[in-house]
């Protein structure tokens, strides 16, 4: 079955870019979105179709997909940014999540 | 604007059978070309895909369940449905019912429910 792989935790002084990885076999011929997940929520779609960000997401979040390795930045990151990200991907007709990573700001 | 709210019934014993109902609002199942999945979480843990219902009521799920699971819809109530049988402590998660958008093989979820939490044990 296919796998997504992300680190586990990434740290980021305020006002830095933020980048988190997710890698799979060939990833860059399938298309990724990445979601946010605030302590108590549900997660909520920040990119999609790789690169595409949903009207009510800042600009500061951007996607990309090439090789092995999807790529979520952040940049001018603030502490409202601190929350778990997931990627995912469909492998056929079923649904593959990465691990998630927890992204700290301080 | 297109709302999800998961219920269920918070705790069930080992062995028996987890049903949950996805309520819809904003949208009228099986008419307007929506596909629905179920996600679900467990404490401290990642998400991990359940399964996906489309409007014409084509099923897909994911094979880890190993046959375990059902997914319908329900259009007079609005309703989308999950049912996991042959519970395990490992069963235990907050539930998410998600709507599906975009094409085939590069889809996204987007709105998420609020979620439901289920707790296995005896």
């Amino acid at each position: 079955s296919y796998e997504l792989a992300q680190p586990p935790s990434v740290t980021v002084s305020p006002g830095q870019t933020a980048t988190i990885t997710c890698s799979g076999h060939n990833l860059g011929d399938r298309s990724v979105s990445w979601y946010r997940q605030k302590p108590g929520q549900s997660p909520v779609l920040v990119i999609y179709q790789d690169s595409n960000r949903p009207s009510e997401i800042p600009e500061r979040l951007s996607g990309s997909n090439s090789g092995n390795t999807a790529t979520l930045t952040i940049s001018a990151t603030q502490s409202m940014d601190e929350a778990d990200y997931y990627c995912q991907a469909w492998d056929s007709t079923t649904v593959v999540f990465g691990g998630g990573t927890k992204l700290t700001v301080l | 604007q297109l709302q999800l709210q998961e219920s269920g019934p918070g705790l069930v014993k080992p062995s028996q059978s987890l049903s949950l109902t996805c309520a819809v609002s904003g949208a009228s199942l099986g008419n307007d070309g929506y596909s629905w999945s179920w996600i679900r979480q467990p404490p401290g843990g990642g998400l991990e895909w359940i399964g996906h219902i489309y409007d014409f009521g084509n099923t897909y799920y994911n094979p880890s369940l190993k046959g375990r699971v059902a997914m319908s819809i329900d259009g007079s109530k609005n309703q989308v449905s999950l049912k996991l049988t042959s519970v395990t402590a490992a069963d235990t998660a907050v539930y998410y019912c998600a709507v599906c958008s975009g094409p085939g093989g590069s889809a996204w979820f987007d709105p998420w429910g609020q979620g439901t939490l289920v707790a296995v044990a005896s």
